[in-house]
């Protein structure tokens, strides 16, 4: 089966700077890849995914990249913010019938103000 | 935008009760999931659903059941409810295999 590893497990960062995390996959068949954000308190959130048919992906301060070569996937942020603080869980899939997302253990960013 | 509700955000159940866990998603998804997150293991698949009636194990059912009826709702279902079942449990829905989730707030059960 698959097999998605986040690392390290944290990650500080100043206010400002930027921040890349970045995913490990296992399945060559993995062909989607989204990133979760999880407040404290909350759920997870999906922010940006994206599908093996592109290599980037933005979304105003954020983006992913990935490299379906070496089998990796990262997530950046530019410009960070004290709210950007939080658990980031990269995941990964593939298309067929009962699929399922695989995830990372998540990443805890600390933005420094 | 799609919501998924969990009826309860904090609950404090004692060893040996059946615990039922609800979760209600407004938007036709197919698929249904139940995780469980503790600290330094992540998320972690106990039982999830493509469709009505239908419920597959996923890596942790040991001690859980799941009720699916209807296609909108998915219980989570703790048989005899144990100390180490304390958790944050959290549900989740989706469109389609190969589609990202939306997932609840989260349910914090602690088992006294």
């Amino acid at each position: 089966g698959e097999n998605v590893e986040q690392h390290p497990s944290t990650l500080s960062v100043q206010e400002g700077d930027s921040a890349v995390i970045k995913c490990t996959y296992s399945d060559s068949a993995s062909n989607y890849f989204p990133w979760y954000k999880q407040e404290l308190g909350k759920g997870p959130q999906l922010i940006i995914d994206i599908r093996s048919n592109v290599g980037e992906k933005k979304d105003q301060r954020i983006a992913v990249t990935l490299n379906k070569t070496a089998k990796h996937f990262s997530l950046h942020i530019t410009e960070t913010q004290p709210e950007d603080s939080a658990v980031y869980f990269c995941a990964a899939s593939r298309n067929g019938a009962n699929s399922k997302l695989t995830f990372g253990k998540g990443i805890t960013l600390s933005v420094r103000p | 935008d799609v919501k998924v509700t969990q009826s309860s955000r904090y609950l404090v159940k004692r060893t040996g009760e059946k615990v039922f866990l609800e979760c209600v998603q407004d938007m036709d998804h197919e698929n249904m999931f139940w995780y469980r997150q503790d600290p330094g293991l992540g998320l972690r698949l106990i039982y999830f659903s493509y469709d009505v009636k239908m419920k597959e194990k996923g890596d942790i059912p040991e001690g859980y059941s799941v009720s699916r009826e209807k296609k909108e709702r998915f219980s989570l279902i703790l048989e005899s409810a144990s100390t180490n079942q304390t958790s944050m449990y959290l549900c989740a829905s989706s469109l389609g295999t190969g589609d990202g989730y939306t997932f609840g707030s989260g349910t914090r059960l602690t088992v006294v």
